[in-house]
């Protein structure tokens, strides 16, 4: 399975401020996911890093920001922008790999507002 | 849309076997799988359903029936280090993305 790294691991951030989240695979892989997990909740998905264009978001999420990069098959960054308390999270990485493969995590940026 | 229901909290007693159920509508499918969450870490993958039946990996077993909307994780001979969130997360048709669930809070006691 592909090795995902995923940093920083976790921040403290002041309200106002961006942060970039950088996430590295170990090999080629076709798809990248960022999700979001708020305290206490499930994941959501936030967009999928498309190599080469423009990422595709999901309802409730906006390219302003969060805006993402994919420059190559194996690296991608979220930048969460103008953050604000409600941005604290954990955000995470994901990979898909092939149809019979399983989709493999980071291990996470904890991300605190103040 | 995407309507993934897992009950919120689970308590079982070390030793036992334990039945996480998952019910999914969705525009697509494309698989189901199971992820566990200990509190602080990333998810990590437990198994995958994209045919009908049971799956059997040790003490873990996953069952899928497409028809009903339906997925139940079995966990056998519990430990206490099972305590932990479990995540069903069913993948979108040709996207290939996961949509989760609210995941199940899991306390094993002794």
């Amino acid at each position: 399975s592909a090795v995902i790294s995923q940093k920083p691991s976790r921040d403290i951030c002041q309200r106002g401020t961006s942060l970039t989240i950088q996430c590295q695979v170990d090999s080629q892989v076709t798809m990248m996911f960022w999700y979001r997990q708020q305290p206490g909740q499930s994941l959501t998905l936030i967009a999928t890093a498309n190599q080469g264009s423009e990422a595709t978001y999901e309802s409730g999420f906006v390219i302003d920001k969060f805006p993402i990069s994919r420059p190559n098959l194996t690296f991608s960054t979220l930048t969460v922008s103008n953050m604000s308390p409600e941005d604290s999270s954990i955000y995470l990485c994901s990979v898909f790999t092939g149809e019979d493969q399983p989709q493999h995590f980071g291990d996470g940026t904890r991300l605190s507002i103040l | 849309g995407q309507n993934i229901d897992q009950p919120t909290e689970m308590t079982a007693t070390e030793g036992a076997i334990v039945q996480i159920n998952c019910t999914y509508q969705t525009s697509g499918f494309n698989g189901l799988f199971w992820y566990q969450q200990h509190a602080g870490e990333a998810p990590t993958f437990l198994s995958y359903n994209v045919l009908d039946g049971l799956e059997e990996k040790g003490r873990f077993s996953s069952f899928l029936s497409r028809s009903k909307g339906y997925s139940y994780l079995l966990l056998k001979e519990l430990q206490m280090k099972d305590s932990a969130s479990y995540l069903c997360a069913v993948r979108d048709e040709g996207a290939n993305n996961l949509f989760f669930g609210t995941g199940t809070r899991l306390t094993v006691i002794p």
